[in-house]
């Protein structure tokens, strides 16, 4: 168990619909990353928020958003669903911002 | 962009063989990292290394940094059942200001031990 909690486990849902992915870190971290995992593109870094401020973005689309609230759990919103978006999305925390990651158990999205 | 290749693809073993998976990359990183992941889990680290030419163990895992910083591996010893699963390696490259700690992940080593 790596101390870090994500919920739902699973979600399925319809194109068009928004739903919000929910992560709580490991105690006394401060840097939140999500990342999605897919077959074809593998584990791919969308976003990080470090103390509740974005820090870093990767190739996150504009129909995703995120953010990190004053108790340092995350929220990662994802709307206009379309069926390419199906994937595995993974929290991972850090102490700071340290290369050291550590990666819940992951939401497998799936959009029907 | 930042690319890591990692080879091989995929393992098939027989349990008590060594194993061993490598990672290169197109630019150079300041850490590089090993997770393994597990069907319906997430990704466990398992090592990290911090300086170039550095080499760490954890229990029958081995993995180095490479000289050049483009480069490291892993290694598995004397592999057992419970080893099956993805290997990937990850690199991370502190941007400018020390804002940016993403980590950039290979597509991953499937590693199947026959017992």
């Amino acid at each position: 168990d790596s101390g870090v909690t994500q919920t739902p486990k699973h979600l399925i849902t319809a194109t068009g619909q928004r739903v919000t992915l929910r992560c709580s870190p490991r105690s006394g971290d401060l840097s939140v990353y999500w990342y999605q995992q897919s077959l074809d593109q593998g584990l791919q870094f969308l976003i990080q928020y470090y103390n509740g401020e974005e820090r870093a973005k990767g190739n996150i689309l504009e129909r995703f958003s995120a953010q990190q609230f004053p108790d340092l759990h995350s929220e990662l919103n994802l709307s206009s669903l379309e069926l390419g978006d199906s994937a595995l999305y993974f929290c991972a925390s850090s102490v700071q911002g340290g290369a050291e990651q550590y990666f819940g158990p992951g939401t497998r999205l799936t959009v029907t | 962009g930042q690319q890591l290749n990692q080879s091989p693809q995929s393992m098939f073993i027989q349990e008590g063989e060594d194993v061993s998976m490598n990672c290169t990359s197109s630019s150079i990183f300041n850490t590089w990292l090993w997770y393994k992941q597990e069907p319906g889990e997430g990704p466990v680290l398992l090592i990290a290394l911090y300086k170039a030419g550095e080499l760490t163990s954890n229990g029958r895992l081995t993995a180095q940094f490479g000289i050049t910083r483009k480069d490291s591996f892993l290694n598995i010893s004397a592999s057992i059942p419970s080893d099956v699963g993805i290997y990937f390696c990850a690199g991370q490259l502190v941007g400018s200001g020390g804002s940016n700690y993403k980590l950039t992940f290979g597509k991953g080593t499937l590693l199947t031990v026959n017992p």
